[in-house]
């Protein structure tokens, strides 16, 4: 099976960055996603990363090292409408994908 | 930008009673996925399908529940007999060959 393991909750300030950290444990991986949450709503895709490294789009950012199974998205300038879940998923093997529980990201004043 | 579509956006049935969630993914994409979320908990993998057939599925996934492309365009979720657990927001995703997944914007199952 797959295990994936994200902190529950987070709380930030508007203007900071933020690191929200993923670690994972599976066989045969296929890539690692970012999605975006807000509650109530769909997820939509934020990042994909299948190689080590750093994967950078506009105020986010995703690194991954496949050797420590870690990952970690970085979210940079927080605004208000970023506070949302964020979810780390894994695809491993076959094609679907295997989410964490999220994280749960409180933007304040 | 293309959108998967789900319909409807939610659905209230007695325990016991067939629901139908319907799903129109985007019109290139080959790969289709049905997920569900209980509320407060994480998004869980329901199904698979592929070329017209079931290509994976979870445990959650039993003899209760089956899916079809009777069309072109659309992919259903069926639930033949539901319960009270059935109760959560059901996701229908589609990506390409080589692509991210797009998540539909869900339908809200409660069962009574």
């Amino acid at each position: 099976g797959q295990n994936i393991d994200q902190p529950t909750e987070m709380t930030a300030t508007e203007g900071a960055i933020v690191q929200i950290n993923c670690t994972y444990q599976t066989s045969g991986f296929n890539g690692l996603f970012w999605y975006q949450q807000h509650a109530g709503e769909a997820p939509t895709f934020l990042s994909y990363n299948v190689l080590d490294g750093l994967e950078e789009k506009g105020r986010f950012s995703s690194f991954l090292s496949r050797s420590k199974g870690y990952s970690y998205l970085l979210l940079k300038e927080l605004q208000m409408k970023d506070s949302a879940s964020y979810l780390c998923a894994v695809r491993a093997g076959s094609y679907q994908l295997t989410f964490g529980k999220g994280t749960k990201l409180s933007v304040i004043p | 930008e293309p959108e998967v579509t789900q319909t409807p956006s939610h659905q209230v049935t007695q325990m016991g009673q067939e629901v139908i969630l319907r799903c129109v993914p985007i019109s290139n994409h080959l790969y289709f996925y049905w997920y569900r979320q209980i509320l407060g908990q994480k998004v869980e993998f329901l199904v698979s399908f592929y070329n017209n057939e079931i290509s994976e599925k979870s445990e959650i996934f039993d003899d209760q529940f089956s899916v079809e492309r009777p069309d072109g365009s659309n992919f259903t979720l069926k639930i033949r007999s539901t319960k009270l657990e059935d109760s959560a927001m059901y996701f229908c995703a589609s990506r390409p060959m080589f692509d991210g997944y797009t998540f539909g914007s869900g339908t809200r199952l409660t069962v009574v």
